[in-house]
Order: C-alpha cells, then sequence, then structure tokens
C-alpha cells in the first residue's frame, strides 16, 4: 500500500506570511495527489487536485506542484481563515484513497 | 444545490452494529463513484471504502474488511454504510463524499469534491 507523509506536522505563521506544506508518498504516484482543508468541527475542503489544479472557487493565493513521490502545497499570503489542518491524499489509486497524517497551520 | 446529508450515527455497544445513510441532492447521483471518510477523536482522516456508480466495485480499507459493507441505492440517491462487529476503534465521525474524475492531458484524475457535514459513531459499552 502506499504511504504519505506530510511535514511538519504543525507550525506557527502570522497573517501574510508565505507558507509550504510538504508531502511525500512512498512510491510515485505521478500527479495523483489532493489536498484538503479542514477546520475544526467541519468537514474537508477540496483545495488543489491533480497536484497542481486549483478547484474552482478556492482563492489563487493557494498552489500546488510535485510529481513523481514528493509534493508541495503553498499559500502564498496566509490570510486569518487559513489558520486550519491541510491534508494530502493519494489517488493514484482508486481503490486505496490514502491521507496523509495532515499539517495543522496556527497563529504565532 | 449539490449536497450530501449522512445519518445513522449514534452509541453503540462493542460487537453491535449500524447502518449509515448518505442522501444525495443536487447532482446525477448514479453517475459517481462515492466514498466513505472517517474522522477518529483528534485524528486524521482515514479512507473507508468506495463504490462505483453501478456498486459492482466496492474496496475496502483493511481494518474494515469482512465487517463493513459499502452499497447504494441509485433510485434513492442513497448511500449506505452497514457496520458489523464494531469496536472501539471505528469509534469516529463518518462521512460521505462523492468522488469526482477529471480527464487532464490524457490521464484520469479522481478527488473528492463534495463532502457532507458528518455523523458521529461511538463504540463503548
Amino acid at each position: 500500500d502506499i504511504q504519505m507523509t506530510q511535514s511538519p506536522s504543525s507550525l506557527s505563521a502570522s497573517v501574510g506570511d508565505r507558507v509550504t506544506l510538504t508531502c511525500r508518498a512512498s512510491q510515485s504516484i505521478g500527479s495523483y495527489l489532493n489536498w484538503y482543508q479542514q477546520k475544526p468541527g467541519k468537514a474537508p475542503k477540496l483545495l488543489i487536485y491533480a497536484a497542481s489544479s486549483l478547484q474552482s472557487g478556492v482563492p489563487s493565493r493557494f498552489s500546488g506542484s510535485g510529481s513523481g513521490t514528493d509534493f508541495t502545497l503553498t499559500i502564498s499570503s496566509l490570510q486569518p481563515e487559513d489558520f486550519a489542518t491541510y491534508y494530502c491524499q493519494q489517488s493514484y489509486s482508486i481503490l486505496r484513497g490514502t491521507f496523509g497524517p495532515g499539517t495543522k497551520v496556527d497563529i504565532k | 444545490e449539490v449536497q450530501l446529508v449522512e445519518s445513522g450515527g449514534g452509541l453503540v455497544q462493542p460487537g453491535g452494529s449500524l447502518r449509515l445513510s448518505c442522501a444525495a441532492s443536487g447532482f446525477t447521483f448514479s453517475a459517481y463513484w462515492m466514498t466513505w471518510v472517517r474522522q477518529a477523536p483528534g485524528k486524521g482522516l482515514e479512507w473507508v471504502a468506495n463504490i462505483k456508480q453501478d456498486g459492482s466495485e466496492k474496496n475496502y480499507v483493511d481494518s474494515v474488511k469482512g465487517r463493513f459493507t459499502i452499497s447504494r441505492d441509485n433510485a434513492k440517491n442513497s448511500l449506505y454504510l452497514q457496520m458489523n462487529s464494531l469496536r472501539a476503534e471505528d469509534t469516529a465521525v463518518y462521512y460521505c463524499a462523492r468522488d469526482t474524475v477529471m480527464a487532464l492531458y490524457g490521464y484520469y484524475y479522481y478527488y473528492m469534491d463534495v463532502w457532507g457535514k458528518g455523523t458521529t459513531v461511538t463504540v463503548s459499552s
């Protein structure tokens, strides 16, 4: 099975900061990588699919990159509503939609 | 409005059973793979199971194989998760999600773009 890791597990940042989150797959998954944002008590929200495609309605300050085993989610200028936990998910196989353990972004 | 609404959660004793439902509206339910995802208290997301549009393919995470059954009724726009032999470690919020496929550069990419608000399952004596 494909395993996903994320780093860091948490980070503290200020409004306006540029933030980069990392996700790594245990084997090559091409561009089959999605990013979700989750706020406490809420359902996850899709941000990025196919590693770099921005979901409709998601602000352009969010961007994704990478392929193979290494991926990044970048928030160009952190906004107050961006404080949340971010999960990557591989969709290389429809059989196993493994999620990473998440990165929590909180206020410095 | 595109919407998924889960129901059926509750408190159940270890070894017991529960059936979750997910009602879909605002889109052609029969055209999509559907997925259940769960989240234990204070933990991350865990993919649980998915089912093909016509119900002919079903897949499960190893920890629920043989205990959980995913199904759907396209006439009722509904997704189900039958959970048997429940354990304490099945305690979680259970979300249903729509699996959308996008054709890009000759490849097909799947992602979960619509989620319900979740239903809480607590397994405890």
